[in-house]
């Protein structure tokens, strides 16, 4: 197994800015990715990390440290839309093999 | 829309009863996935085809039978199922290599009285 860990729930304020942390142990993996799943949708792609360091897309950016079993989705400029939760999941050897986590929902206050 | 399809979007179905949850994607992939969702758990991975062959079967009770009759559809045959199996159960899709993201479908809620 992969032992994905992510906070269960987290509160944030509109406009400020929100760390989602993700902490894993494996064997060895392939890649490390992001999905936003909103209440009753399916989960969609948000970001991607094959080598440790960070990504950035627009207001998302997703880090990762291989040596330190460790991944944080960092949202910017944080929106009521952005109330969703957000899903961790690593890319096993076997390159059709996902693991997920539990996911952390993300409350987005006023 | 993320390309990937699934009917019916909700069931209800009694423990004796026999029905099927199809999935289909237009994005000429040709891996497809099956996953299991529950509240408060990880999305748990239930079957993996790739060029139509299975390929990833993670111990799944036998009440559920995947078919893949090409690369663009995918089935899920259900019949004597649990109150316990009732949850999310979302395809999604990738290419063969799984190099990049995989695409989920929006998910049918399942009820088993």
């Amino acid at each position: 197994g992969q032992n994905i860990d992510q906070p269960t729930e987290m509160t944030a304020t509109e406009g400020a800015i929100v760390q989602i942390n993700c902490t894993y142990q494996t064997s060895g993996f392939n890649g490390l990715f992001w999905y936003q799943q909103h209440a009753g949708e399916a989960p969609t792609f948000l970001s991607y990390n094959v080598l440790d360091g960070l990504e950035e897309k627009g207001r998302f950016s997703s880090f990762l440290s291989r040596s330190k079993g460790y991944s944080y989705l960092l949202l910017k400029e944080l929106q009521m839309k952005d109330s969703a939760s957000y899903l961790c999941a690593l890319k096993g050897r076997n390159f059709n093999k996902f693991y997920f986590g539990s996911g952390t929902k993300l409350n987005v206050k006023p | 829309e993320t390309g990937v399809t699934q009917t019916p979007r909700h069931l209800v179905m009694g423990m004796t009863n026999k029905k099927s949850l199809k999935c289909e994607q237009h994005l000429g992939h040709n891996a497809m996935y099956w996953y299991k969702q529950s509240a408060k758990k990880p999305l748990e991975l239930m079957f993996v085809y790739s060029l139509e062959e299975r390929v990833e079967n993670n111990s799944v009770p036998s009440r559920f039978s995947p078919e893949c009759p090409n690369s663009s559809h995918l089935f899920l045959h259900l019949h004597t199922l649990q109150p316990e199996d009732s949850a999310l159960y979302l395809c999604a899709s990738s290419t063969r290599t799984g190099e990049n993201e995989q695409f989920f479908g929006p998910g049918t809620r399942l009820t088993v009285l």
